[in-house]
């Protein structure tokens, strides 16, 4: 069962570098997230589409760049790294809005910028 | 400032206390969820509540959404160190946005 699909699992890039985070579902869902996890921040969520070619803003959206040209993908972009971006990305999908349903998370993607 | 703050932040106790987490917001929810988060993983939901005044058990778990939908709270029974994690609580904003509390690091000690 592949569920939630990131990659890679650790990244560490020099300040300035762009990158790009895989994330990839099977489950066939509209709504895909991106969140990050920062010590007694909890998630805070990044972006987010409800489906193929519907991407929108979330809380902080600043340095980091989406696109959905398929239901099952939903990579993350970061332009230019700094180190503010260092943290744990997460990938999440949902079947569509949340009254009651499952919000399914991948593994999550260690990212360090130097 | 989050939308959603949680209580304590951290909370090391012995193996068979019990305990009760906080979440709490200034704003209406339709529904509050629970995850915990183990290391190194993404968070899994325990369990949603719709209610306002909702109780919801789970084993050893008993979750509670407040009368007006603005707070919800999570008591653990005889804790045990299988439930150390991260727990966190989550609720549906503006429609398409979903947001999470700050999140309580349970440590349970054998």
């Amino acid at each position: 069962n592949a569920g939630v699909t990131q990659t890679p699992k650790f990244q560490v890039l020099k300040t300035g570098q762009s990158m790009t985070l895989q994330c990839a579902q099977d489950m066939n869902h509209e709504y895909m997230s991106w969140y990050r996890q920062d010590p007694g921040m909890g998630l805070r969520l990044i972006h987010y589409s409800v489906g193929a070619g519907i991407t929108d803003q979330g809380e902080v959206p600043n340095g980091y760049n989406v696109s959905r040209s398929t239901t099952e993908d939903f990579p993350l972009r970061l332009l230019s790294a700094a180190p503010s971006q260092t943290s744990v990305y997460f990938c999440a999908s949902s079947a569509w809005q949340f009254s009651g349903n499952t919000i399914y998370f991948g593994e999550g993607s260690w990212l360090t910028v130097v | 400032t989050q939308l959603l703050e949680q209580s304590p932040q951290f909370l090391s106790i012995q193996e068979g206390e019990n305990l009760t987490v906080y979440c709490n917001s200034s704003s209406v929810f339709s529904s509050l969820q629970w995850y915990r988060q183990e290391p190194g993983e993404g968070p899994v939901l325990l369990v949603t509540v719709v209610t306002g005044g909702e109780v919801k058990k789970l084993k050893r778990l008993t979750f509670q959404f407040g009368d007006a939908r603005k707070d919800s709270s999570l008591h653990i029974t005889a804790a045990q160190p299988g439930d150390t994690g991260l727990y966190l609580c989550a609720g549906p904003r503006g429609g398409n946005q979903f947001y999470f509390g700050t999140g309580t690091s349970l440590t349970v000690i054998p």
